[in-house]
C-alpha cells in the first residue's frame, strides 16, 4: 500500500540554525500538506501546497517558513534560524483532494 | 475557531461502545476522523462531507449533522487495537483541504 515517507525521522539542530525536512508524498496525490504537533498536543495546520504554489498557510508559517517542490516526487519544508519553540514533530501529509489526508510518520525536530 | 471534542478521555472494557463528538462553532465542509497511537503519526479512518450523512468502517462509523455543526465517532464492541487518541479534523470549504484538528479524545480499551 502507498505510504507517504519522511526524512530523517529525528533531527537536532542548535538555535538559529537553518533546517530542511523531506517528504515523499504518495505518488498520484496533487495536494500536500505540512502540520506540527507540540509534545502532548493536537495536531495543527502549518501549509497546503498544490500545483507548485501555496494554497492557503496558517499564521504559524510566517517568513521563517518555506516549502518547495523541487522535483516530481520530493515535497521539502524549510525553517530558517530556528528557536527553541520550534521544536515539535513535523508530519507531511498528502490528498488526492477528494478524500481523507495520509500522513508520514513523521520527523521530531529538537531545537537546542 | 478549533473543534471541541468530548469527552476529553475514555476507558472502555474490551466489547464495550463509546461515542466520541466533535462540535464546531463555524460551517463546515467536512469532517475528518483520525486515531493517534502514542509516538505515531495520524491515521486516516474517514472522512463525512456535508450532506448530513453516515459512514461505517468495520466496527467504527460516524455521523456529520451539518446544520449542528457536528460530527460523532462510533466504536462498538471495542477491542485493544482501539486504543489511542481520536481528532476530528475539520475543513471549512473544499478549496483548500486545510484540516483544524479538535481538542482530542483518549480511548484506553482494557482487557
Amino acid at each position: 500500500e502507498p505510504e507517504v515517507t519522511q526524512t530523517p525521522s529525528h533531527q537536532v539542530t542548535q538555535m538559529g540554525q537553518e533546517v530542511i525536512l523531506r517528504c515523499v508524498p504518495i505518488s498520484n496525490h496533487l495536494y500536500f500538506y505540512w502540520y506540527r504537533q507540540i509534545l502532548g498536543q493536537k495536531v495543527e495546520f502549518l501549509v497546503s501546497f498544490y500545483n507548485n504554489e501555496i494554497s492557503e498557510k496558517s499564521e504559524i508559517f510566517d517568513d521563517q517558513f518555506s516549502v518547495e517542490r523541487p522535483d516530481g516526487s520530493n515535497f521539502t519544508l524549510k525553517i530558517r534560524s530556528t528557536k527553541l519553540e520550534d521544536s515539535a514533530m513535523y508530519f507531511c501529509a498528502s490528498s488526492d483532494g477528494a478524500g481523507g489526508q495520509f500522513f508520514g510518520p513523521g520527523t521530531r525536530l529538537t531545537v537546542l | 475557531q478549533q473543534p471541541v471534542q468530548s469527552p476529553q478521555a475514555v476507558i472502555l472494557r474490551e466489547g464495550e461502545d463509546a461515542v466520541i463528538n466533535c462540535s464546531s462553532s463555524k460551517a463546515l465542509y467536512s469532517v475528518h476522523w483520525y486515531r493517534q497511537k502514542h509516538g505515531e503519526a495520524p491515521v486516516f479512518l474517514m472522512i463525512l462531507l456535508k450532506g448530513g450523512e453516515q459512514k461505517g468502517h468495520e466496527k467504527i462509523s460516524a455521523s456529520f449533522n451539518e446544520k449542528k455543526q457536528q460530527s460523532s465517532l462510533y466504536l462498538t464492541a471495542s477491542q485493544l487495537s482501539y486504543s489511542g487518541t481520536y481528532f476530528c479534523g475539520t475543513e471549512r470549504d473544499g478549496a483548500t483541504n486545510k484540516l483544524i484538528f479538535g481538542t482530542g479524545t483518549l480511548l484506553a480499551v482494557q482487557p
